[in-house]
């Protein structure tokens, strides 16, 4: 049994597309955390989220706790943002995180 | 502010063998968290310290043991190694002990055991 499902786990665009990766979790959290992973092994964290709704640039994330579902969306999406996004469900008994299996993006110029 | 960092970043071991980890973290950070990432399981959850205490433990054997010094420095250990332990091993700091603070990752130290 998996905590945190994550969909799609490959997902290929053209630039400019507008992308969307879902997040499902079962588990009590206090946070939710969207993570981005280059090639190399180099993660960075994009999101914190407890409840709502951030914005960074062309990021967005969105999380319902009713519904324990969190999306990221990448709008007009480049080739850069090519790498592995990972949420995480932070849990509320401590600093303890439950991963998502990754979602692999490629963005076609 | 320097980042996290791992030392050393690839390490070549065989089996039986034993290996220590090292994580520096964010200046000012006292909480540190190990990862190990594989192909087959993704990232998973190790442990977590705080002032020189385990708070949270995973679901690893007891070959897998860390620590944390004053200065919040931390090092994991795997012993009597296995062919499976082959993964990438990353830390993470935060400035405190909880789910709700961002998490600030090292490059990871590659393992491979032969």
């Amino acid at each position: 049994k998996n905590e945190v499902e994550q969909s799609p786990q490959n997902l290929t665009a053209q630039e400019g597309e507008f992308i969307t990766i879902n997040c499902s979790y079962s588990v009590g959290i206090s946070a939710l955390h969207w993570l981005q992973q280059h090639p190399g092994g180099g993660i960075v964290s994009l999101f914190m989220l407890s409840s709502g709704k951030k914005k960074h640039g062309r990021l967005i994330a969105t999380i319902n706790i009713q519904e324990k579902h969190s999306s990221l969306h990448i709008t007009a999406s480049h080739p850069r943002d090519s790498a592995v996004y990972i949420c995480a469900a932070g849990s509320n008994t401590g600093n303890q995180f439950y991963f998502g299996t990754g979602t692999s993006l490629t963005v076609i110029p | 502010k320097a980042g996290v960092t791992q030392t050393p970043r690839y390490l070549i071991k065989t089996r039986g063998q034993q290996v220590t980890l090292s994580c520096s973290p964010i200046s000012g950070h006292r909480s540190v968290s190990w990862y190990q990432q594989t192909p087959g399981q993704g990232l998973q959850f190790l442990f977590e310290y705080f002032s020189e205490t385990q708070r949270n433990k995973g679901n690893f054997p007891g070959r897998f043991s860390g620590r944390q010094f004053s200065n919040s420095r931390s090092e994991m250990n795997v012993s009597t190694l296995e062919l499976g332990d082959s993964a990438l091993y990353l830390c993470a700091s935060s400035l405190a002990p909880t789910s709700e603070e961002t998490q600030y990752f090292g490059p990871g130290t590659r393992l491979l055991v032969l």
